[in-house]
């Protein structure tokens, strides 16, 4: 069975420090795209980064980067120079083609930033 | 501006009441999804739709009823039957939902809609 685990409920990093967010997945699919979601607290979901199974290298935008390693099943999401708005559930998500043959997007449980200053 | 709108924001429920979410989208996407989030957890699907008149059941449809008779359009019933309603619901959409090359589009999210049991 598709399955996403975002083993750490909270993480606290200082102003301007990196922080990693792990997130580890199972699926047989051999196609399938992973994701990176932040949700401030008025509850809007903001797509972040998107990483390809069959992609040679890691993915970045901006800030973020995704430490993708394919042998052990993790996406892990590294936000560089941490900002106060970045305090936020940030969720990783992941995509292929399931039963039926349709896309479906299956979120885990969701990791809380605080960012201090 | 394309994007997604959910109304209303927040949405009370009185018992043996049916409710219905809206969801419509301007950015001419194929498919469509409607999630539920309980506080502190992720998101888990409810139903969702690849097409206009054709929508499938997601994790956790009981209790809940969708149509897609408009492309841009895809309103969700919570109804009676669903015991524990209060939750934050989020609509969101993709270019299309079919086929291995489309596994790489991310959802669009509306803004959500915060349904509580009077």
């Amino acid at each position: 069975a598709q399955k996403i685990t975002q083993t750490q409920p909270g993480m606290f990093v200082q102003e301007k420090e990196a922080v990693t967010l792990d997130c580890t997945y199972d699926t047989s699919d051999p196609s399938y795209g992973l994701f990176w979601y932040k949700q401030p607290s008025s509850g809007e979901m903001i797509f972040l980064i998107y990483q390809g199974s069959y992609d040679q290298q890691n993915a970045t935008e901006g800030r973020y980067s995704l430490n993708f390693q394919k042998a052990r099943k993790s996406a892990n999401l590294v936000i560089s120079a941490s900002q106060l708005g970045d305090s936020a559930m940030y969720f990783c998500a992941m995509r292929g083609i399931f039963s039926g043959g349709y896309n479906k997007l299956i979120f885990g449980a969701g990791t809380r930033l605080a960012v201090h200053p | 501006d394309g994007g997604i709108t959910q109304s209303p924001k927040y949405l009370f429920r009185k018992e043996g009441q049916n409710v219905t979410l809206s969801c419509e989208q301007n950015l001419n996407h194929d498919a469509m999804y409607w999630y539920r989030q309980d506080p502190g957890q992720g998101l888990r699907l409810i139903y969702y739709s690849q097409i206009v008149n054709d929508f499938q059941k997601g994790d956790i449809a009981e209790g809940y009823s969708v149509s897609r008779e408009k492309k841009e359009s895809f309103p969700l019933t919570v109804t009676s039957a669903q015991k524990n309603p209060t939750a934050f619901y989020l609509c969101a959409s993709t270019p299309s939902g079919t086929g291995a090359g489309s596994s790489n589009q991310p959802q669009h999210f509306g803004d959500g809609t915060r349904l509580s049991i009077l």
